[in-house]
C-alpha cells in the first residue's frame, strides 16, 4: 500500500517553455502533498506544501509564479514549471500524506527535468 | 527550526567492512520522528526506518542497525559486513510539526 507515482519520470524541454509534472497517490487519498527539489549531489529541499482544495504554501525563496502547484483532488497534484530555464534543471520528488504535515509521507520515484 | 546534520559527505569502505553513518538533529518539538532513507543511482528514495522520539530502543534489521540517543540528539546507522549493493546516498531526516527535513546525505561507496 501507500504507492505514489510521478509522471513523467524524465523530461527534456526547451528554455522558455512550460512543463507539467504529475504526482498521484494510487491506493490512498492524499490530503497533503509535498514537492521537493534535489540538485545533483545535494539534499532534498522542500519547495511547497499543498492541501487538497487549498492554495499551496511555498517555502522561502521559491517563486510561486514560476512553480505552479495544483492539488485539485485527493489523488492528484501537479507541479508546472513555467518559462523554464536551464537553472531549473533538477530532480523533482513529490510525497503524499494522508493527513496534515505531521503525518507519514510517502515518496514518488521522482522526475528528472532537463532544460536545454 | 528543525535541522539535520550529516557530517560525513562521502565514505568509502571495502566490502565486508562495517560502516557507521552519523546523524545529529535539532528540534524543539517534544514529539518527532527520525528517518533514514537510501537513494540509489536511480534516484528513488527507499525508506529504511522510522523511529519516534519516545522510543530510544536500538533496532536491528539484518545487516542494518540504528542507535538512537536522545541525550546527544543522534540517530546513527550502522551497516555490518557491507556489500557493493549498499553503495548509495543515505539521508537522515526529521519530522516534527513540519514536513520532513533532510540532512545533506552521506554518499557510501563499497568497493569489492
Amino acid at each position: 500500500g501507500a504507492v505514489v507515482s510521478q509522471h513523467p519520470s524524465w523530461v527534456i524541454c526547451k528554455s522558455g517553455t512550460s512543463v507539467k509534472i504529475e504526482c498521484r497517490s494510487l491506493d490512498f487519498q492524499a490530503t497533503t502533498m509535498f514537492w521537493y527539489r534535489q540538485f545533483p549531489k545535494q539534499s532534498l529541499m522542500l519547495m511547497a506544501t499543498s492541501n487538497e482544495g487549498s492554495k499551496a504554501t511555498y517555502e522561502q525563496g521559491v517563486e510561486k509564479d514560476k512553480f505552479l502547484i495544483n492539488h485539485a483532488s485527493l489523488t492528484l497534484s501537479t507541479l508546472t514549471v513555467t518559462s523554464a530555464h536551464p537553472e531549473d534543471s533538477s530532480f523533482y520528488i513529490c510525497s503524499a500524506s494522508v493527513k496534515r504535515v505531521y503525518y507519514e509521507q510517502y515518496f514518488g520515484p521522482g522526475t528528472r527535468l532537463t532544460v536545454t | 527550526a528543525q535541522k539535520v546534520t550529516q557530517a560525513q559527505t562521502e565514505i568509502s569502505v571495502v566490502e565486508k567492512e562495517d560502516v557507521t553513518l552519523d546523524c545529529v538533529y535539532e528540534t524543539r518539538d517534544t514529539t518527532y520522528y527520525l528517518f533514514w532513507y537510501k537513494q540509489p543511482p536511480s534516484g528513488e528514495l527507499v525508506f529504511l526506518i522510522r523511529r519516534n522520539s519516545f522510543d530510544e530502543q536500538n533496532e536491528i534489521s539484518g545487516r542494518y542497525s540504528w542507535n538512537f540517543q536522545k541525550s546527544t540528539s543522534s540517530f546513527n546507522f550502522t551497516i555490518t559486513a557491507s556489500q557493493v549493493v549498499d553503495s548509495a546516498v543515505y539521508f537522515c531526516a526529521l519530522r516534527g510539526n513540519t514536513p520532513l527535513v533532510f540532512g545533506k546525505g552521506t554518499r557510501l561507496s563499497v568497493i569489492a
